[in-house]
């Protein structure tokens, strides 16, 4: 079965960088769009970036857009979010999911907290 | 980007009853929308894409309708598992967008 897992959230000050992972299993890694979507503590969904199959195309949200790097290795299966210039509103559970538009399958999260 | 708006805030239910949650989008979609339904504690999980198509598993008492601006996720019996927030998402164009979300609860 499709199984997504996030990992390297933890506590970091304003304006230091935080790079998190998720592996992925249960399918063939390499064929799927795959995106970061973040959740504030007791907020809605907003989505972060994709990027496409292959890594030639990346697309982020304006909230991120010049500081947040999305990136992927087909060969470690494996989706990156290096996330730069963080800033305390950047406080969230961050989930990964597969898909090129809409997102059929999500991991369970990795919570980052910006504060000094 | 392309705001979504979803109506209601919250929607109390009693088990057994139809629901119907609302959200539109600021600017044509098409039919590229998305609904989403999250338990505390849990990811999202997909219930509806294309408007009105429902992702592998998901029960038939889920329906999604409408395209353009405005769209309908109708819950045809409330059973005690549904009662959750829901979400619509369009991916019609970048960067996607989410609704702010509808909370089903227990009447």
């Amino acid at each position: 079965q499709v199984q997504l897992v996030e990992s390297g959230g933890g506590v970091v000050q304003p304006g230091r960088s935080l790079r998190l992972s998720c592996a992925a299993s249960g399918f063939t890694f390499s064929s799927f769009g795959m995106h970061w979507v973040r959740q504030a503590p007791g907020k809605g969904l907003e989505w972060v970036a994709l990027i496409s199959y292959d890594g030639t195309n990346e697309f982020y949200g304006d909230s991120v857009r010049g500081r947040f790097t999305i990136s992927r290795d087909n060969s470690k299966k494996t989706l990156y979010l290096q996330m730069n210039s963080l800033r305390t509103d950047d406080t969230a559970l961050y989930f990964c999911a597969r898909g090129s538009r809409e997102l059929d399958n999500w991991g369970q999260g990795t919570l980052v907290t910006v504060s000094s | 980007e392309i705001v979504m708006t979803q109506s209601p805030a919250t929607l109390s239910v009693s088990l057994g009853e139809r629901a119907t949650l609302s959200c539109r989008a600021g600017q044509s979609v098409s039919s590229n929308l998305a609904w989403y339904q999250q338990k505390p504690g849990q990811a999202p999980r997909l219930l509806i894409y294309g408007s009105s198509a429902r992702a592998t598993g998901i029960p038939a008492r889920f329906s999604g309708g409408g395209s353009g601006t405005e769209f309908t996720l109708t819950i045809s019996s409330l059973q005690s598992e549904d009662f959750a927030v829901y979400y619509c998402q369009q991916y019609d164009s970048w960067p996607l967008t989410f609704g702010g979300g509808t909370r089903v609860e227990i009447k």
